[in-house]
């Protein structure tokens, strides 16, 4: 169990407030990733961290910013909320598993939903 | 543009015959694949994974098969139980460790 908390579990709010969304996780890996699913468009990367302090943009990162001070916190923030930002935000981390193989493993998701 | 497609939204089966969900991809760089399934409400989970060296995985009631000429993999799923009703993602390498992902297909298990 990679120890991925992800909160607040489910939000509402307005059209042009901020959001911050926390990802926090407690076995020091050094990738942490967000990505948000929608139907139709499955799971698209957001914003990717390779190390405190460095990020990257992924896919989809407009009107999405990320800052990663620590090592187990990794946060998304929205910084003037829209409508088609509503959708289902998980977090990951990239681990390696037994046998050789790796992947993700995702937080529980934050339903985020601007009205 | 999509690297890795699930052509099929959605898909029903009865209990106790065989799920076949289908994955195409077009990078023929790719080495690596995964599938994940995700329940309602909770995060994706790793299911199996195959690396472009077999051609076929097995782990209990789950295989998955990969025909690289065709850049098509697919997940079996036998016999299905009504538990496997779920959103199943197939998912390839990208740069560094990313992975990108397919859109979806969701299952049905009907009793």
């Amino acid at each position: 169990d990679a120890g991925i908390t992800q909160s607040p579990r489910h939000k509402v709010t307005e059209t042009g407030t901020p959001v911050t969304l926390r990802c926090h996780q407690t076995e020091n890996h050094r990738y942490m990733y967000w990505y948000r699913q929608d139907p139709g468009h499955g799971l698209r990367l957001i914003h990717y961290s390779y190390g405190v302090k460095d990020t990257d943009k992924g896919e989809v990162s407009d009107g999405y910013s990320v800052s990663r001070s620590k090592t187990e916190d990794f946060l998304l923030t929205l910084e003037s909320a829209t409508s088609s930002q509503t959708s289902v935000y998980f977090c990951a981390i990239s681990e390696a598993r037994t046998g050789g193989d790796y992947g993700y493993t995702f937080g529980s998701g934050t339903r985020l939903t601007v009205v | 543009d999509q690297q890795v497609k699930q052509n099929s939204p959605s898909l029903s089966v009865q209990e106790g015959r065989i799920s076949i969900l289908n994955c195409d991809y077009t990078n023929s760089m790719f080495d690596y694949f995964l599938w994940y399934k995700k329940y309602p409400a909770e995060g994706p989970t790793f299911l199996i994974s195959i690396s472009s060296i077999k051609d076929k995985n097995e782990d209990g009631r789950f295989t998955v098969f990969l025909n690289k000429s065709a850049k098509h993999l697919s997940l079996h799923i036998v016999p299905s139980q009504p538990g496997d009703s779920a959103v199943y993602f197939c998912a390839a390498p990208h740069t560094g460790n990313q992975f990108y992902f397919g859109t979806g297909t969701s299952l049905t298990v009907i009793p």
